[in-house]
């Protein structure tokens, strides 16, 4: 059974901190990796999707690696906001078979980014 | 595009009534539908995966009988909890996929039960 742990649980830094948040999964035989964005009572953003072939994605201030033979992928956020403050999501999407795109979700990240 | 929508964004209910949520995907057709279930400061449970026109396969834990799924079209799931109690509130969160793409999340249903 896939389980995701995300590192930290919670992380407050100053407004331009660049910052590093991090995922691991415990099964390699992963379809893709999604990092997703939720803020307070609302649903998710997806922010960055990798599949299992690629090693990274960028998107504006945003970049997500993947390393699938060591179970981890990290969400780099450079010159941080107080509009990034959320929660960011890692989930691991399953290979095939009758689980295929089934998404299992780490515990999160609560990012603060004060002025 | 890849729209999806949930109806409704927050309920309260009396315990022992039924509650429907709906999810629909609202410019393309989804031929998966996935249920999630978020505890406060928990992350995302997945409830069940439904398929157009076949019964929902449920996650281990998940009573099939309580949480009833329907996946009557390519655009439209619904959830409903039946005779919902305290333990059964949360945010219900459904998404949508089209073949083999990514899932499109809606944005949530908070369910209260009283």
């Amino acid at each position: 059974k896939q389980e995701v742990t995300q590192i930290p649980a919670a992380l407050s830094v100053p407004e331009g901190e660049n910052l590093v948040l991090n995922c691991s999964f415990t099964d390699s035989a992963i379809y893709n990796l999604q990092w997703f964005r939720q803020d307070p009572g609302k649903g998710l953003t997806s922010l960055l999707l990798i599949q299992s072939s690629q090693r990274e994605q960028t998107s504006g201030r945003l970049n997500a690696s993947l390393d699938k033979s060591s179970g981890r992928s990290t969400l780099y956020i450079a010159a941080s906001q107080p509009g990034d403050s959320a929660t960011y999501l890692c989930a691991v999407g399953e290979f095939g078979g009758t689980s295929y795109g089934k998404l299992t979700f780490g515990q999160g990240t609560i990012l603060t980014v004060h002025p | 595009g890849a729209v999806v929508s949930q109806h409704p964004s927050w309920v309260i209910c009396k315990s022992g009534t039924s509650v429907k949520i709906e999810c629909r995907s609202l410019d393309f057709q989804a031929t998966t539908m996935f249920w999630y279930r978020q505890f406060p400061k928990q992350s995302l449970m997945l409830m069940a995966t439904s398929n157009e026109g076949s019964k929902a396969t449920y996650e281990q834990g998940v009573e099939k009988d309580k949480f009833l799924i329907n996946h009557a079209s390519l655009t439209l799931s619904t959830l409903t909890v039946t005779s919902a109690h305290p333990e059964d509130s949360s945010f219900y969160i459904c998404s949508a996929r089209r073949h083999q793409e990514t899932q499109y999340f809606g944005p949530g249903t908070r369910l209260l039960v009283l």
